[in-house]
């Protein structure tokens, strides 16, 4: 069956300092991958996406995520982290299904940052 | 423009009665997602319509239903709540039928709790 696993439940990093976020995903053929990002309260807001092409995508917020294959991992990045980084953020695969929308989430990651 | 909305933000409810949920998708998406989130977990799909017509279900019981309106907006019942059934219930807009080739819109969701 088809899953995303997100192996960290929750990660502190420091304002200014490097993050990446871990993904794996279960699926036999290329999928469909994103990365949201949920605040407290609030849905969910899509970050980037990858379909084909450029293994290495960019989206909002200067986030950034690589598709890799060999690994079935789509980690996602950022070089500097700002308080407001702070939520959860949610590794997505989609296509898994040709009859439907259905997104497969992680269970998350929660990010903290520290002033 | 305003984004997807749901209805309402909060709701108590008692085992074994019965719950309506509602979302207005953002104007001009014909597509609407409903999604579950249980505390401590990524979102689960739970249905998705297109047009008036079910496009995919996922692994939820019966007595979850739903439908789509004339005018795109949607309705998710869930009949016989039991204390499982407490989460956030996120609606999702986007403006084709495979909704993870376009983005995904999210609302901010209903927080449901059964006691």
């Amino acid at each position: 069956a088809q899953s995303v696993t997100q192996p960290d439940i929750h990660i502190t990093v420091s304002e200014g300092a490097s993050l990446e976020l871990r993904c794996n995903y279960s699926y036999g053929a290329t999928p469909y991958l994103f990365w949201y990002v949920q605040s407290p309260g609030q849905g969910l807001q899509l970050l980037l996406k990858y379909f084909s092409g450029d293994t290495l995508v960019q989206g909002i917020k200067g986030f950034e995520a690589e598709f890799k294959r060999s690994q079935s991992s789509f980690n996602l990045r950022k070089p500097s982290v700002h308080w407001s980084d702070a939520a959860e953020y949610f590794c997505a695969v989609g296509g898994v299904d040709s009859s439907a929308s259905k997104i497969i989430f992680g269970s998350g990651t929660r990010l903290s940052i520290r002033p | 423009d305003a984004g997807v909305t749901q209805s309402p933000t909060h709701l108590i409810k008692t085992r074994g009665q019965h719950v309506t949920l509602r979302c207005s998708p953002i104007s001009g998406h014909k597509s609407v997602s409903w999604y579950q989130q249980v505390l401590g977990q990524g979102p689960q799909f739970i249905f998705q319509y297109y047009e008036k017509e079910e496009r995919g279900r996922g692994n939820f019981p019966d007595r979850f239903s739903a439908r789509q309106f004339p005018n795109y907006s949607s309705e998710l019942n869930v009949n016989a709540l039991l204390l499982g059934d407490s989460a956030l219930y996120l609606c999702a807009s986007s403006s084709r039928a495979i909704s993870y080739n376009s983005p995904l819109h999210f609302g901010n969701g209903t927080r449901l709790t059964v006691t």
